[in-house]
C-alpha cells in the first residue's frame, strides 16, 4: 500500500506564475488536508476537503489560493500569481473515513523566485 | 487559529539520555497523535492515543492520554542520534456531522550529542 505520494517534491515559479501541487491520497482514503511550513516553523493548516467537498478552509487566504480533491484523481492545491512570501513547504495528509489518525506525504517545497 | 501548548520549544541531550515533551490544551480532545519530522520530510505518525488514561509504547517511545483528555506527553528512553528532528503533538477534535480537525503544536526541536 503506497503512502501518500506528494508531486512534484520541489516546484520552482516565477512571481506571477501559478502553482499547481498535486496529492494523492493512500488507497481508501477519502479525506484530505493540506498544511503549510515555513522554515523552523510548525505546520499551518491550509483546508479539510472530502472527495468533491470542502469541509473546512478557514485556513485558505482568501485569494489567490484554492483546493479541491475531485472524485477522481488526486488533491490539488493551487495557487495563482505567486509572490516571494508563498516560498514555503505545502504538505498533505490524507486519512480514511472515521479514522482518528492522518498520513502526511513528503511535501512540495516552493521556491518563488 | 487554535494551537496547543507544546513544551519545551527545543532540547539538546547527550545520547544516552532519557527525553520528555508534553502538550497541554483548553479543549478536550478525542485523540492524541504524536509525530516527527526530519529535516526535508513530512511528519511520520509515531504514536496514537484514542482513550483518556491510554499509554501507549512504540519500542523506545511513551506517550500517554492525559486523564483530563487536555494533556498528552512522549517519553523517549535511552536517545541516539536518529532520535534528532521535530517532534510535534496534535490533538483530534470532532465537529458536528462528525468532521475531524488536528489542532497541532509549534514542536519541540531534539537535538542529540553523540
Amino acid at each position: 500500500n503506497a503512502g501518500v505520494m506528494q508531486n512534484p517534491r520541489h516546484l520552482v515559479r516565477r512571481r506571477g506564475q501559478e502553482a499547481r501541487l498535486r496529492c494523492s491520497p493512500m488507497k481508501g482514503h477519502s479525506h484530505v488536508y493540506w498544511y503549510r511550513q515555513l522554515p523552523e516553523e510548525g505546520l499551518k493548516f491550509m483546508v479539510y476537503l472530502q472527495k468533491e467537498n470542502i469541509i473546512d478552509e478557514s485556513g485558505m487566504p482568501k485569494e489567490r489560493f484554492s483546493a479541491e480533491f475531485p472524485k477522481e484523481g488526486p488533491s490539488i492545491l493551487r495557487i495563482q500569481q505567486v509572490v516571494r512570501g508563498d516560498s514555503a513547504a505545502y504538505f498533505c495528509a490524507s486519512s480514511p473515513p472515521a479514522a482518528r489518525d492522518a498520513f502526511f506525504g513528503q511535501g512540495t517545497r516552493l521556491t518563488v523566485v | 487559529g487554535q494551537q496547543l501548548n507544546q513544551s519545551p520549544q527545543s532540547m539538546f541531550i547527550q545520547e544516552g539520555e532519557d527525553v520528555s515533551m508534553n502538550c497541554t490544551s483548553s479543549s478536550i480532545f478525542n485523540t492524541w497523535l504524536w509525530y516527527k519530522q526530519e529535516p526535508g520530510e513530512g511528519p511520520v505518525l509515531l504514536i496514537a492515543l484514542y482513550k483518556a488514561g491510554e499509554l501507549t509504547s512504540n519500542g523506545r517511545l511513551t506517550a500517554q492520554f492525559g486523564i483530563t483528555r487536555k494533556d498528552s506527553f512522549l517519553n523517549i528512553s535511552a536517545s541516539i542520534p536518529s532520535d534528532v528532528g521535530i517532534y510535534f503533538c496534535a490533538g483530534i477534535e470532532f465537529n458536528a456531522g462528525n468532521n475531524r480537525k488536528l489542532i497541532w503544536g509549534l514542536g519541540t526541536s531534539l537535538a542529540v550529542n553523540p
